[in-house]
């Protein structure tokens, strides 16, 4: 079993659609939690952290569930840009940190 | 943006050649990475350092070596390529304090033929 899962799509959503993507983790010293962004052929860029409290930025929330080890993340009003491959990533602290990437959820939004 | 910088962004080499990928940060980031993509793949950790002097292997094995003479300069070495090496790689940083947020250079594609 992976240590981070993601359903990997594709999600093919109409523009204005809301799609929410899970990911589930197995190491419960997981300490900190991540969504990236990667368009094709570019490098990840982080989209935003997820906090305890979960947290928003702009159309974008994410939610963190320890008692079930997983996160989400919801896209609100989707736009055409917001097609790209989203990985969930978390950090480990077991001694030292190690960061684990999920293989990435794809989403593609169309007009 | 992340002051992250990877040379060159393409590479068509042939079998058996010598090879360099340049990966250079200002951010004075002490933990840098090396990741292995193939399209439409996920990342692959081949190679990390804490800091100065330090490196180790990553969770993919890989012939390729590194170093780490100097905090802003991770290069990757492949002695001899082969077309199995054919894949994009993908330089990362990150400070090893707090949320330990990596971030990534614009990655070097390679082709080997």
């Amino acid at each position: 079993r992976k240590e981070v899962e993601q359903d990997p799509g594709p999600f093919n959503v109409p523009e204005g659609a809301t799609v929410a993507f899970n990911c589930t983790y197995s190491n419960s010293a997981s300490q900190s939690f991540f969504w990236y962004r990667q368009d094709c052929r570019k490098e990840p860029k982080l989209l935003m952290s997820v906090y305890s409290s979960g947290n928003e930025d702009g159309r974008f929330t994410a939610q963190l569930n320890r008692a079930s080890q997983y996160i989400s993340l919801l896209i609100r009003d989707s736009k055409l840009s917001d097609s790209a491959t989203y990985l969930c990533v978390v950090n480990l602290n077991t001694g030292g940190f190690k960061t684990i990437f999920g293989a990435g959820t794809r989403l593609f939004v169309k007009a | 943006e992340a002051d992250i910088y990877q040379t060159p962004r393409y590479l068509v080499i042939g079998t058996g050649k010598k090879i360099t990928l340049e990966c250079s940060q200002t951010m004075g980031h002490d933990k840098m990475y090396w990741y292995q993509q193939d399209p439409g793949m996920e990342l692959h950790l081949i190679h990390y350092s804490y800091g100065v002097n330090s490196t180790e292997k990553g969770d993919l094995s890989s012939e390729s070596t590194v170093s780490r003479i100097r905090t802003e300069h991770f290069p990757l070495t492949l002695e001899s390529a082969r077309p199995s090496h054919t894949s994009q790689y993908l330089c990362a940083s990150s400070t090893g304090l707090g949320t330990d947020t990596q971030y990534f250079g614009p990655g070097t594609r390679l082709t080997v033929l």
